[in-house]
């Protein structure tokens, strides 16, 4: 398995509060992703980064913010957690990109927003 | 708009059958089309992955095709096992993007 985790796995939080899920590769990996998913729908593209400081919006960015300040790690900041982001969420890293080599995905986080 | 549906939604057969579900995509310009399995309760992981000029791929039990002209991927299970109950998630990519396009998968039941 690709060295990929995903921390906290589980995690119930209240409405209004910060919440930051981390995703942390050995790979060196240039590429990372946030992704969430939901009950019909495909995955769908929160933030991605494509190198240290370099980050770009996905589909579905609004409520969310990344940081990444070192290439093994993505954070993903919910500011201000609301009941609509209550999904799962993955990371995933690839070496090249899309049209590129394999992407890798983490084990994912269950965030439950009450 | 880059699209990417699968059919079925879900599938129940018994252990030992093949089964074949689909992807139709409309991505465009294309570069490659993964296949990934997702069991539950865990992140996919990948299957197969054909690029442009490649019309089968296999792994094991697993054999994916893929017809460019038409825009049409299919994924084909031999001999099914238990093992085998998942989410099936068709993925593409288009050419110079860093984005994946996710189907939203179909889910498959072995009964034994």
């Amino acid at each position: 398995d690709a060295g990929i985790t995903q921390s906290p796995r589980h995690k119930v939080t209240e409405t209004g509060t910060p919440v930051t899920l981390r995703c942390h590769q050995t790979e060196n990996h240039r590429y990372m992703y946030w992704y969430r998913q939901d009950p019909g729908h495909g995955l769908r593209l929160i933030h991605y980064s494509y190198g240290v400081k370099d980050t770009d919006k996905g589909e579905v960015s609004d409520g969310y913010s990344v940081s990444r300040s070192k290439t093994e790690d993505f954070l993903l900041t919910l500011e201000s957690a609301t009941s609509s982001q209550t999904s799962v969420y993955f990371c995933a890293i690839s070496e090249s990109g899309a049209s590129g080599t394999e992407a890798f995905f983490g084990q994912g986080t269950r965030l439950t927003v009450v | 708009k880059n699209q990417v549906e699968q059919s079925p939604q879900s599938l129940i057969i018994l252990e030992g059958k093949n089964c074949t579900l689909q992807c139709n995509y409309t991505v465009s310009p294309f570069s490659n089309l993964r296949w990934y399995k997702q069991d539950t309760g865990r992140g996919p992981v990948s299957l197969t992955i054909m690029t442009f000029s490649e019309n089968t791929k296999s792994n094991g039990r697993y054999t994916a095709t893929l017809d460019a002209d038409t825009k049409q991927s299919s994924l084909h299970i031999t001999a099914s096992q238990l093992s085998d109950s998942a989410s099936y998630i068709c993925v593409v990519s288009g050419s110079g993007t860093y984005k994946y396009i996710f189907g939203t998968g179909t889910r498959l039941k072995v009964l034994a």
